[in-house]
């Protein structure tokens, strides 16, 4: 247990459908990352925050998807209208800015299926 | 810096031996890589990371190789036990300020990832 936490952990919806996922980063990080994982691949970045601000979206992140910091503690990530292709294992992760590696530590993910 | 590959998708070793998990990056500005272990199911675990300024790093039973001449870093994980079994990803990130690692570490281009399975 690395100190992130995401929720839920499983989320099946049918397609058209918004879905949000929350992230609880670990207390003192002030980075906050989002990654999506389809089977067999990779992690790929989506977006992150310092403390509040969103610093950079990848172009991954369609105008369906939206992530949101408001107090620069927990982060959620919106996926609204959502379709088969947005089936994946989205991932939270933290980091504190100035650590001297910047390790991004990862939660267990929100596996997404969409029927 | 979206290239990071791995050369083999799976490797299977017998309890005991040592294992090595290559991978290929293809951007130079690239100055920081760090292998990953992903259990099933579960978020990737940092394992290990290295600087462009080394080649080599050693962690507990884990060494990283860093060539930048040939832009390939492997993992080697000595005595290799049941409980190494996972997916290996490397990833890379680039530095947003020059002079201060601590800074700005933005976000990170994984591999495909190596399926390490350790037999008894």
């Amino acid at each position: 247990d690395t100190g992130v936490s995401q929720d839920p952990r499983h989320k099946i919806t049918k397609r058209g459908q918004n879905v949000t996922f929350r992230c609880d980063p670990i207390s003192e990080h002030n980075r906050l990352y989002w990654y999506r994982q389809t089977l067999g691949q990779g992690p790929e970045f989506l977006t992150y925050f310092q403390n509040e601000a969103q610093l950079e979206k990848s172009r991954l992140l369609s105008d369906r998807f939206s992530a949101e910091r408001p107090k620069g503690s927990f982060s959620t990530l919106e996926i609204q209208r959502t379709e088969q292709g947005d089936s994946a294992m989205y991932l939270c992760a933290s980091s504190l800015a100035t650590s001297a590696n910047g390790e991004q530590f990862f939660g267990p993910g929100t596996r997404l299926t969409v029927l | 810096g979206e290239s990071v590959g791995l050369h083999l998708p799976t490797l299977s070793v017998q309890e005991g031996d040592n294992s090595i998990i290559n991978c290929a990056y293809s951007n130079s500005a690239s100055d920081y890589f760090i292998w990953y272990k992903q259990e099933s199911g579960k978020g990737p675990q940092f394992i290990i990371d290295i600087r462009s300024n080394m080649d080599k790093r050693q962690g507990q039973r884990v060494t990283v190789l860093l060539n930048k001449t040939v832009k390939h870093l492997s993992l080697q994980i000595a005595a290799t036990q049941p409980g190494d079994s996972a997916v290996y990803f490397c990833a890379e990130s680039e530095r947003l300020q020059a002079q201060l690692w601590s800074l700005a570490l933005g976000r990170l281009y994984f591999g495909r990832g190596t399926q390490l399975t350790v037999w008894p």
